[in-house]
């Protein structure tokens, strides 16, 4: 079963403008990552927010984390064409597992 | 430095036949997962190996499901007989030895595309 909903399933803007995602999720967590796929490839970490951090940045993407609420954000600014993709969130209940349960995903579609 | 390789990368079988998956992780990651992705949803996890050893294989349909990771090293995921609803893209997944108080990233392979027809 999986326990990320992301929101919104699909998203299609026009590049430089920001996009933003939305996960949820029901059991605590110990941390939860942001994941890329591009069509027909793997998937490749982007980041990794811990329990106890509220927000955390990497280059134009920014993660916000309110265990509170049980949800978190991926935005992206300023996107490119390139940005256009799947994007999943995976939480890790324990870390001592690794254990990772993925969201089904928001797909952005970034238009040039 | 070398990703995770997976071989092969379509497979096109008829229902009842046998498949396997191979794949070699990332060198020094002792940690090894393998995937089931359906279209359209994320990753749910098959099994999770810490060096030859399974350690997780919860969600391993083990009427028909079979992994091994002989050496520690390359993984081999077998499917016999294949059913319609398997179609779905495998993938594999490695990771470093977990530290303490850490969860490490995963590196995934491109994954197989299987087709069951």
């Amino acid at each position: 079963s999986q326990q990320g909903e992301e929101d919104p399933q699909a998203l299609s803007i026009q590049e430089g403008e920001n996009a933003t995602m939305n996960c949820s999720y029901k059991t605590s967590i110990n941390n939860l990552q942001w994941y890329r796929q591009n069509s027909g490839r793997g998937l490749v970490h982007l980041i990794l927010i811990r329990s106890n951090e509220r927000e955390k940045h990497s280059g134009r993407l920014r993660v916000t984390l309110d265990t509170s609420k049980k949800s978190s954000s991926l935005l992206i600014t300023a996107s490119r064409a390139a940005d256009t993709a799947s994007y999943f969130c995976a939480t890790a209940i324990s870390s001592n597992t690794g254990k990772l349960i993925f969201g089904q995903g928001t797909t952005l579609q970034v238009k040039p | 430095e070398a990703g995770v390789v997976q071989s092969p990368r379509y497979k096109i079988i008829e229902k009842k036949q046998p498949v396997a998956f191979w794949c070699n992780p990332i060198s020094g990651h002792n940690t090894l997962y393998w995937y089931r992705q359906n279209l359209g949803q994320g990753p749910e996890l098959l099994i999770r190996y810490e060096n030859e050893e399974a350690v997780d294989d919860s969600q391993l349909p083990k009427d028909r499901f079979s992994a091994e990771r002989l050496k520690g090293v390359d993984s081999t995921l077998k499917i016999q007989p294949a059913e319609l609803g398997d179609s779905a893209v495998y993938l594999c997944a490695s990771s470093p030895r977990l530290g303490f108080g850490s969860s490490y990233e995963q590196y995934f392979g491109p994954g197989t595309r299987l087709t069951v027809t």
